[in-house]
This record gives C-alpha cells, sequence and structure tokens, in this order.
C-alpha cells in the first residue's frame, strides 16, 4: 500500500522558507490528490493545501499567500513552501493522500517537527 | 469555512464501557465527514468516511453515524488501545477541509 514520509530541516528562522519533502512509495504521484496538513504542538489539525499531477493546486486561504505546493513526477515526490514564517507556524507538519479533491485522508506521513525559532 | 465543534474536549471512560463522541458542522455536510483518531507522537489514523463506513481493518466496535451537522463516534467497549484523541472531518465544502478540535478518551 502506499506510504508516505516527510522529510526537512526540523529548525527554521523566523521570517525564512520553510521546505519540506513528501516521499511516496508504493504506488504513483501520478493519481490521487497530496495534502499537506499540520498540528502545533498540543492542538489541533489544519489542512494546508493540496496538489494533483494535473497540475491543480488548492490552498487553504488562511496561508495562500505564503504557501506554495509542488509535485516531482521524476522522484515520486511533492514539496511544500511556506514563506515568511513565524513561532506560530511551529507544527507537526504531515503529508497525507486522498482519493479526490473533495475527500478523507488515508493514509498519513509520520509528521515531522518544525520549529521557528532565531 | 466550515466550523467543526466536537464535545466533550475530555471523556472519562472505563475499560469495556461505552464512549459516545459528538461532532457538530456549522453547516450542512451531508455525509461527507470522517473520523480519525491520534496517540501521542503518532499521526491521525482513518476510522470511519462517508459519517459510517469503517475504514479497512478497523474493529467493528468503532461506529459512525449522523448526516447533515450532526453526527457521532460511537466506541462499543473501549480496550486499552483505544484511549486517544478523536478528530472529525468535514469533506463536503472546501477549501479549506476543517477539522474538529478533538475529543480526548481517557481512562477513569
Amino acid at each position: 500500500q502506499v506510504q508516505l514520509q516527510e522529510s526537512g530541516p526540523g529548525l527554521v528562522k523566523p521570517s525564512e522558507t520553510l521546505s519540506l519533502t513528501c516521499s511516496v512509495s508504493g504506488g504513483s504521484i501520478s493519481s490521487y490528490y497530496w495534502s499537506w496538513i499540520r498540528q502545533p504542538p498540543g492542538k489541533g489539525l489544519e489542512w494546508i493545501g493540496y496538489t494533483h499531477y494535473s497540475g491543480s493546486t488548492n490552498y487553504n486561504p488562511s496561508l495562500k499567500s505564503r504557501v506554495t505546493i509542488s509535485l516531482d513526477t521524476s522522484k515520486n515526490q511533492f514539496s511544500l513552501r511556506l514563506s515568511s514564517v513565524t513561532a506560530a507556524d511551529t507544527a507537526v507538519y504531515y503529508c497525507a493522500l486522498s482519493l479526490t479533491a473533495g475527500d478523507r485522508f488515508d493514509p498519513w506521513g509520520q509528521g515531522t517537527l518544525v520549529t521557528v525559532s532565531s | 469555512e466550515i466550523v467543526m465543534t466536537q464535545s466533550p474536549a475530555t471523556l472519562s471512560v472505563s475499560p469495556g464501557e461505552r464512549a459516545t463522541l459528538s461532532c457538530r458542522a456549522s453547516q450542512t455536510v451531508r455525509t461527507n465527514l470522517a473520523w480519525y483518531q491520534q496517540k501521542p507522537g503518532q499521526a491521525p489514523r482513518l476510522l470511519i468516511y462517508g459519517a459510517s463506513t469503517r475504514a479497512t481493518g478497523i474493529p467493528a466496535r468503532f461506529s459512525g453515524s449522523g448526516s447533515g451537522t450532526e453526527f457521532t463516534l460511537t466506541i462499543s467497549s473501549l480496550q486499552s488501545e483505544d484511549f486517544a484523541v478523536y478528530y472529525c472531518q468535514q469533506y463536503n465544502n472546501w477549501p479549506p477541509w476543517t477539522f474538529g478540535q478533538g475529543t480526548k478518551v481517557e481512562i477513569k
């Protein structure tokens, strides 16, 4: 079955750009919809956005001005870039799959903690 | 944006007892509602989708019901591995997909 694994720096300085990658195994990234979701420590879940191999993307309006999600079919990976980060962006970042654009998330990656601090 | 409200925030239950968790949507989401279980240090795991369909491998003691704006997750007889935080999520109106704030099921 499809498995996802996040990777990237665990520490980012304020005002810089957070960059994470999700590696997909057990299935082709040229299918389905690929999302990023985050969870601040001790808090709930927030959907960030998705990408699809067709080039379609969709972002949470609350983050849209700072987010870019892209897909690399040659590496079977997709990526998140979040610019101008602040301490409020400190969170565990998860990547996840959904079968269609409006669908549940399954499976999820294990998550990676990103701390924004100088 | 659809706001999802879960209650209670914390539910104290003894092993073997029944647990009933609620989720309310600020507007109708039809049956486009999922439930997830999250244990400390782990990613959320899909339990229920379509408001009432169990995901692959989920035990029958987990059941979901409801439609429109009111939903319920029931765990018929709590096992030790069921103590966790549970989230509901709507996928009817997006962007954005939205989650409830979670219900923590703890040992009484």
